[in-house]
């Protein structure tokens, strides 16, 4: 199993422009979660879904971010415009209702 | 609502002595724990669950933690630290059989030689 694969690992644009992060969770598992993970806010919750639905999107900072989940093996986390404030690392974790297995990370770089 | 409280983000320890990561947990229903690990510019593993039966659990790199529900602890320990435990270490709490966790605010463990 090649574990949760995140694409790209490494993303620098500037800002005000769309950035979109993907996922592919491990097969089978019917959780996936989009964390973001700063030195200064820590490790933060965005959103999440459960069989491809989403169901808490509270920790979506504003309207410039969304996520999408059209089928079992695919996410993508879009920001638009981006911002400087958005340079974070974000990951993708899956689970299949026990523990999260968390990709390798995206390092978003805002200029 | 759960909630996590991991003591002292930063933690200190030389090599070959003993690791002591502290966990405390809130949950209205019986929960699953877990400890997660995080090397430099990597993902966050797990490290060791617990979910039910036993409740001193044994993790990889060995790592242990005992769930204690008098005390809605977790703790983590490690007889003999390593240089390569020098990581961040997460807390969790969810409910069974629900994916979704509530982390802790992370420990970072310095080991020194």
């Amino acid at each position: 199993d090649a574990g949760v694969i995140q694409s790209p690992r490494h993303e620098v644009t500037e800002m005000g422009q769309e950035v979109t992060l993907r996922c592919k969770p491990i097969s089978g598992h019917d959780y996936l979660f989009w964390y973001r993970q700063t030195m200064m806010r820590g490790l933060e919750l965005l959103i999440y879904f459960n069989n491809n639905v989403p169901i808490d999107d509270s920790g979506m900072p504003e309207d410039r971010f969304s996520a999408k989940m059209p089928n079992a093996s695919f996410s993508t986390l879009k920001i638009q415009p981006s911002e400087p404030r958005d340079s974070a690392v974000y990951f993708c974790a899956s689970s299949g209702g026990n523990e999260q297995f968390f990709g390798p990370g995206t390092r978003l770089t805002v200029l | 609502a759960q909630s996590v409280t991991q003591l002292g983000s930063h933690v200190s320890v030389s090599e070959g002595a003993l690791v002591l990561l502290r966990c405390n947990y809130s949950s209205s229903v019986p929960p699953y724990l877990f400890w997660y690990v995080q090397y430099p510019n990597q993902g966050l593993q797990l490290l060791l669950k617990y979910t039910t039966g036993a409740t001193l659990v044994k993790g990889i790199n060995g790592f242990e933690a005992e769930f204690k529900k008098s005390e809605t602890s977790f703790h983590l320990t490690k007889p003999s630290a390593h240089m390569s435990d020098a990581a961040e270490y997460f807390c969790a709490v969810s409910e069974r059989g629900v994916g979704k966790s509530t982390f802790g605010d992370g420990t970072t463990l310095t080991v020194k030689p």
